[in-house]
């Protein structure tokens, strides 16, 4: 009965190759992110998606594609991996509604390591 | 625009002492404050929250955090910590409208025996 599930938790690649990683919601939320936590802890934001439509693109290279095919699945896609794009990628969603602000849950996380 | 500047990047302290995190935001319209903490090799989990009403702020496993209008901040306690409390905890802020979270750099919170 996971809340945020993220597949999967490792990732291991080479550089050049593409990727995607999973993510699911099962809390009915309507907003979904991506969030990236470099090598020194530091957490962004890249993506939001609010009932299937992009509302946050953060300044993230275009090799960095997210899908969602509905609300409770947000993937994201990366082309072409560099040995930057290192990192552990986090999901989240809320129930983000009118003017209100409500807590975001976090999945996991996905170690992702470019060599 | 929202910033947040956690100003301890480690915190050592030892088994039973009170420990305090110190969480500073700037942001330009009304916030929402959220105390995060991150175990090894695992996600993020939420500690507390400030959304309104209230300064002072009950959460979880014994963290307690006030929020300050006018100090612009939003510092976390613990009377006595525990071997267990050893974490990275961030501290978020969130503003009406914006729904993605910016966090702080984090503080590791390491508790010795």
């Amino acid at each position: 009965d996971t809340a945020v599930s993220q597949t999967p938790k490792y990732l291991v690649t080479q550089m050049g190759n593409d990727k995607s990683i999973k993510c699911e919601q099962n809390l009915g939320h309507d907003t979904m992110y991506w969030y990236k936590q470099d090598s020194k802890k530091f957490l962004k934001i890249m993506f939001s998606y609010n009932n299937k439509e992009l509302i946050i693109n953060e300044t993230v290279p275009n090799r960095f594609s997210p899908k969602s095919p509905d609300k409770a699945h947000l993937n994201l896609h990366i082309n072409s991996l560099e040995l930057g794009d290192s990192a552990v990628y986090f999901c989240a969603s809320s129930q983000g509604a009118g003017s209100t602000y409500n807590e975001q849950f976090f999945g996991p996380g996905t170690r992702l390591t470019v060599l | 625009a929202q910033s947040v500047t956690q100003l301890d990047s480690q915190v050592p302290v030892f088994e039973e002492a009170p420990v305090e995190l110190r969480c500073n935001y700037s942001s330009s319209v009304s916030v929402y404050l959220f105390w995060y903490v991150q175990y090894p090799n695992q996600g993020l989990q939420l500690l507390l929250k400030y959304l309104s009403g209230s300064t002072l702020v009950k959460g979880i496993n014994g963290f307690e955090a006030e929020f300050n209008k006018s100090q612009t901040s939003f510092h976390l306690r613990k009377p006595s910590v525990h071997i267990s409390d050893t974490a990275e905890y961030f501290c978020a802020v969130g503003g009406q409208g914006r729904r993605a979270l910016t966090f702080g750099s984090g503080t590791r919170l390491q508790v010795q025996p």
